[in-house]
């Protein structure tokens, strides 16, 4: 596709259970970021790829987030048993390098109950 | 504190008014995004800009490099333009921090 595309769009989870969410960058682009938005509030910084490598992950709220990208290209974001506060929408973000505008994706929506 | 600071953070315009929304930034932010979000949607880049001034149809945006300022401009508002608006600044490390959005309603 054009754009960047993060499935699933909507995802509910129980309280405890493990979430893997996806994002496909565009095509040929380096950064990859990810950002958690929480209802009624701007995004927040949570990871940072550029290609394969993380080089930023200072934004992780804890350590039950985990974020990958071992190709260069697709990166999944997991969060291991979640919590009720977990629950946001997660926006991944890419851009061809430094310095350069950042193209976001549709997000997707976790609720935790 | 946030490093990206937004205002106001609400907006109601009618249709046809000229909208202006502000951000002011602190040190270390090399470059401004301007951004918008619908309602249950995704976000859409408008403009990235570190200084000057762009264009790109009804919308304006400037930015003042000096005072650490940029604002955003709708001119000729209509209801489609209804979104919130978000102000990002690019620091080191290149990760964005972003403001805290200027919801917009424009009513017919």
């Amino acid at each position: 596709g054009a754009g960047v595309s993060q499935s699933p769009r909507y995802k509910v989870a129980k309280r405890g259970q493990d979430v893997a969410l996806r994002c496909d960058p565009i095509s040929g682009h380096v950064s990859l970021f990810w950002y958690q938005q929480a209802l009624g509030q701007g995004p927040e910084f949570l990871t940072y790829f550029q290609n394969e490598a993380q080089l930023d992950k200072s934004g992780l709220p804890s350590d039950r987030f985990f974020a990958e990208r071992p190709e260069g290209s697709v990166s999944t974001l997991k969060i291991q048993r979640t919590q009720q506060e977990d629950s946001a929408v997660y926006l991944c973000a890419s851009s061809s390098f430094m310095n350069t505008e950042a193209f976001f994706g549709q997000g997707t929506r976790l609720t935790v109950v | 504190k946030n490093e990206v600071e937004q205002s106001p953070q609400n907006l109601t315009a009618q249709e046809g008014e000229f909208i202006t929304i502000n951000c002011s930034y602190s040190v270390g932010i090399s470059a401004l995004h301007w951004l918008q979000q619908h309602p249950g949607g995704g976000i859409v880049s408008l403009f990235m800009l570190s200084s000057g001034k762009k264009k790109h149809g009804r919308l304006i945006a400037t930015i003042n490099i000096q005072e650490k300022h940029s604002s955003l401009h709708i001119t000729a508002s209509h209801p489609r333009d209804s979104a919130v608006y978000i102000c990002a600044g690019k620091a080191a490390g290149n990760k964005l921090t972003f403001g805290g959005g200027t919801r917009v309603l424009v009513k017919p």
